[in-house]
């Protein structure tokens, strides 16, 4: 079966930075993707990786090993806005979503 | 990028009742995804909705349980039908917008439905 794996709940200190791991066992592979969601709120883009790499956009960056199955999320200078889920999903062969469960991460001053 | 609006936005419903989820994009999309979020679960796919034809249901959803209209190429309603507490959970709307070399999903805010 399909499986993405991902740590249910972080926490982290204002200012300081985080890394969000996800491990993934897909049909095949066209893409990953990091989604943000705020309690109560839809999820927002965040970033996509398709090729093995550092992805930079500010102070979050994603990182991407298909040989290992395996994507982290970066955050840096953490505020306290940065509190929410953090979902990772990745595309199969068929072009279908894959969904994890998604990683609340709580900020404390 | 695509702006959806979609209502309601919360809901209290009655045991065995049914509920219709109205979702409007701002510009003409050929696929429509409706999604349900479980408290603590991952997005599950319910259906994709195309203009013209009937939509697509994954694996464990029926179209008499959760019949969806396409009329147009903006527009796309989820019918959640003989609700039980168990169909409590946040419905989504989303279609996918090109970017960044990816088809890149867009949501809308979401349905949250409490049925007692």
């Amino acid at each position: 079966g399909q499986n993405i794996d991902q740590p249910t709940e972080m926490t982290a200190t204002e200012g300081a930075i985080v890394q969000i791991n996800c491990t993934y066992q897909t049909s095949g592979f066209n893409g990953l993707f990091w989604y943000q969601q705020h309690a109560g709120e839809a999820p927002t883009f965040l970033s996509y990786n398709v090729l093995d790499g550092l992805e930079e956009k500010g102070r979050f960056s994603s990182f991407l090993s298909r040989s290992k199955g395996y994507s982290y999320l970066l955050l840096k200078e953490l505020q306290m806005k940065d509190s929410a889920s953090y979902l990772c999903a990745v595309r199969d062969s068929n072009y279908q979503l894959i969904w994890g469960a998604g990683t609340k991460l709580i900020i404390k001053p | 990028s695509a702006v959806i609006s979609q209502k309601p936005s919360r809901d209290i419903c009655q045991r065995g009742t049914s509920l219709t989820i109205q979702c409007q994009v701002d510009s003409q999309v050929t696929m429509m995804f409706w999604y349900r979020q479980q408290p603590g679960q991952s997005l599950t796919l319910i259906a994709t909705a195309n203009q013209g034809s009937e939509a697509t249901y994954e694996s464990g959803f029926v179209i008499d349980k959760f019949p969806i209209s396409r009329p147009n190429l903006t527009f796309s309603t989820l019918t959640v039908s003989n609700m039980s507490p168990e169909d409590s959970s946040i419905y989504l709307c989303s279609v996918e917008v090109g970017g960044s070399g990816a088809n890149v999903l867009t949501f809308g805010a979401g349905s949250r439905l409490t049925v007692l």
